[in-house]
């Protein structure tokens, strides 16, 4: 158990919704990170916070969107999903720097 | 940009030896990460390599050579839990790249 929460485990709905994803990092973590795994593929980074601020943008589409909370939690929002957005969704956390990073168990998202 | 390549799939023998190689291509370089994942679970840190060298937590070994941009992971004693898939990462300003990671398969 890395001490990363996500939820929900799994999560399935229709192409044009909007779902939230939500991540509590580990206890003193100030960075949270996100990721997406399609089917047998790589981590693909998408966004990085850090105590509330917006550090770095990955390949992140202009449908998602992100944002860390005061008590350090961060949700991912997807909107207008497409079918090729199904995917394993992970966060990540770590004190500050980037190079040891504890990853979440993931969010099954399954866009029908 | 950041590129990482690896191999796709390894098959090792258990109780053998396995290097699993990892060549990068970066814009600045601060070391290499590695990460395991099972399947359908989530990526679990390994190790990183600040500097050249071999840097050693038990089975697990990892490798690097910023001459040669290169690094392995090397796992001794392989057991059947080991079947995963491998990830070297490359972490940057803010962010990390990770490869497209090898898929470690341990047989009998």
């Amino acid at each position: 158990d890395s001490g990363v929460t996500q939820t929900p485990k799994h999560l399935i709905t229709a192409t044009g919704q909007r779902v939230t994803l939500r991540c509590s990092p580990r206890s003193g973590d100030l960075s949270v990170y996100w990721y997406q795994q399609s089917l047998d593929q790589g981590l693909q980074f998408l966004i990085h916070y850090y105590n509330g601020e917006e550090r770095a943008k990955g390949n992140i589409l202009e449908r998602f969107s992100a944002q860390q909370f005061p008590d350090l939690h961060s949700e991912l929002n997807l909107s207008s999903l497409e079918l090729g957005d199904s995917a394993l969704y992970f966060c990540a956390s770590s004190q500050g720097g980037v190079e040891t990073q504890y990853f979440g168990p993931g969010t099954r998202l399954l866009v029908l | 940009g950041q590129s990482l390549e690896q191999p796709s799939e390894v098959t090792a023998v258990e109780g053998a030896i396995v290097q699993i190689n990892c060549t990068y291509q970066t814009s600045g370089f601060y070391g290499l990460s590695w990460y395991q994942q099972h399947d359908g679970g989530a990526p679990t840190f390994l190790s990183y390599n600040a500097l050249d060298g071999l840097e050693e937590t038990g089975r697990f070994s990892s490798f690097l050579s910023r001459s040669d941009s290169y690094g392995y992971l090397l796992l001794q004693e392989l057991q059947m839990k080991d079947s995963a898939s491998y990830f070297c990462a490359v972490p940057g300003y803010q962010k990390v790249t990770f490869g497209t990671g090898t898929k470690l398969q341990v047989i009998p």
